[in-house]
């Protein structure tokens, strides 16, 4: 599976933009790029996907590079319910199950 | 629209028992699948089902078995239960098995095998 890099924490203020970077150096060019996140004692949560172009929903934007070997996820104003484990999970062609593989992700530690 | 649910939220069971965790959606999902949460650690793929009446296996299989009698509902069994079963475990579903597609997951059941 192609595998993404993620640093392990990241803090930031209340309202403050908060950006998450992700490496996938070894993306092919049918992969698609998911980002969810994990509230505490919650399931995961889809936040937003993309193939090539950057992307804007209403919980963030996905910036994605143009060699696609890395994309940022950005919180645009952070809110103490933003707080959680925030997951690069690369979409492939292929994979058993249509699965999401899960690495460490980033824990977002937002402060008042 | 309930999404997905999962029943029970806690269970306790001792080595050796067996037990069944309980998923249905109500989104008229085709593909649904169960992971697995260790402590600090991502979800781990268990099993997936892309329409009733087929099911096949992910990344850690064993010691668990599924099936998928309806669109709804998809349970899984543990048949003889382990401590190395002591996990988190969600549910997932979604539309399509196409890459683009989101999952939505339940609250996930919280397993201690003693």
């Amino acid at each position: 599976d192609a595998k993404t890099t993620q640093p392990n924490s990241m803090e930031s203020n209340e309202e403050e933009p908060v950006h998450l970077p992700c490496n996938h150096s070894t993306i092919s060019g049918t992969d698609y790029i998911h980002w969810y996140r994990q509230l505490p004692s919650q399931g995961p949560e889809y936040v937003i996907h993309g193939l090539t172009s950057n992307v804007n929903n209403r919980m963030a934007s996905l910036a994605i590079a143009e060699d696609r070997k890395s994309s940022t996820l950005i919180l645009h104003r952070a809110t103490l319910r933003d707080a959680a484990v925030y997951y690069c999970i690369l979409r492939i062609v292929g994979a058993a199950g249509n699965k999401l593989t899960f690495g460490g992700g980033t824990r977002v530690l937002v402060k008042p | 629209n309930a999404g997905v649910t999962q029943t029970p939220k806690f269970q306790v069971l001792k080595t050796g028992q067996s037990m069944t965790l309980q998923c249905a959606q109500d989104m008229n999902h085709e593909y649904m699948s169960w992971y697995r949460q260790d402590p600090g650690m991502g979800l781990r793929l268990i099993h997936y089902s892309v329409g009733a009446g087929i099911t096949d296996q992910g990344e850690v299989p064993n010691g668990y078995n599924v099936s998928r009698s309806t669109t709804e509902d998809f349970p899984l069994r543990l048949l003889s239960a382990a401590p190395s079963q002591t996990s988190v475990y969600f549910c997932a579903s979604s539309y399509t098995t196409g890459l683009y597609n989101e999952q939505f997951f339940g609250p996930g059941t919280r397993l201690t095998v003693l």
